[in-house]
């Protein structure tokens, strides 16, 4: 079956504007999680969702970084007023629960000029 | 707070020979320890949880809470283990918390 997509897979933006990434969990997972990887760093957790609740977002850098999911299905990360430090690649997973084995997605390269 | 250190970011070893990628964390609790692999060109995917205890692709990993390690080890490197390996952590395997990585090339 089809695994963890994102989309897009790579967004170039300028510094100061708002972008959207989205991921595709496998269906019928209940938890998603979003991490940042910035070059030569392991993966950074940012915020996980149980359902459509975010069940911890303690891993958001600031307010600029928002992150829905609605229907408890699809995410969305939102970033605004982006400024060059948020360029990285940004993973979701999925796993079927909580404390189950978590399913990456090839992730977006966001580059913020 | 939670750590997880990976002293090595390269290593390299001939293919036959013994592997052992270091782990190092931090943590007050209980930790549940994981390996992720990353091959080139594929998606991060977990390779073993200590909670397991099995034996994956030939590697292991045991849980010292007393060096507070938790080192990948395989006897015998083969060429298709050259990858990029992640060290993670988490106290309840949702907010987990990565190492910055191995990358591991096994020459032939």
């Amino acid at each position: 079956g089809a695994g963890v997509s994102q989309t897009p897979s790579n967004k170039v933006t300028e510094k100061g504007k708002y972008v959207e990434l989205r991921c595709d969990p496998i269906s019928g997972h209940t938890a998603l999680y979003w991490y940042r990887q910035s070059l030569g760093q392991g993966p950074e957790f940012l915020i996980y969702f149980q359902g459509t609740g975010a069940a911890d977002d303690s891993g958001l850098p600031n307010d600029r970084f928002f992150a829905v999911r609605p229907e408890g299905s699809v995410s969305t990360l939102k970033i605004q007023r982006t400024e060059r430090g948020d360029s990285a690649v940004y993973l979701c997973a999925s796993s079927p629960r909580l404390v189950d084995e978590q399913f990456f997605g090839p992730g977006t390269r966001l580059t913020v000029l | 707070a939670q750590r997880v250190t990976q002293p090595e970011k390269l290593l390299s070893v001939f293919k036959g020979a013994p592997v052992e990628l270091k782990c190092n964390y931090s943590y007050s609790g209980s930790p549940e320890l994981f390996w992720y692999v990353q091959y080139s060109r594929q998606r991060l995917q977990l390779l073993l949880r200590h909670i397991s205890r099995e034996s994956i692709k030939g590697f292991t990993a045991d849980l010292n809470k007393g060096e507070t390690s938790f080192h990948l080890k395989k006897p015998f490197a083969q060429e298709e283990d050259s990858a990029m390996y992640y060290c993670a952590l988490s106290k309840d395997n949702n907010d987990m918390r990565f190492g910055a990585g191995t990358r591991l090339t096994v020459k032939p």
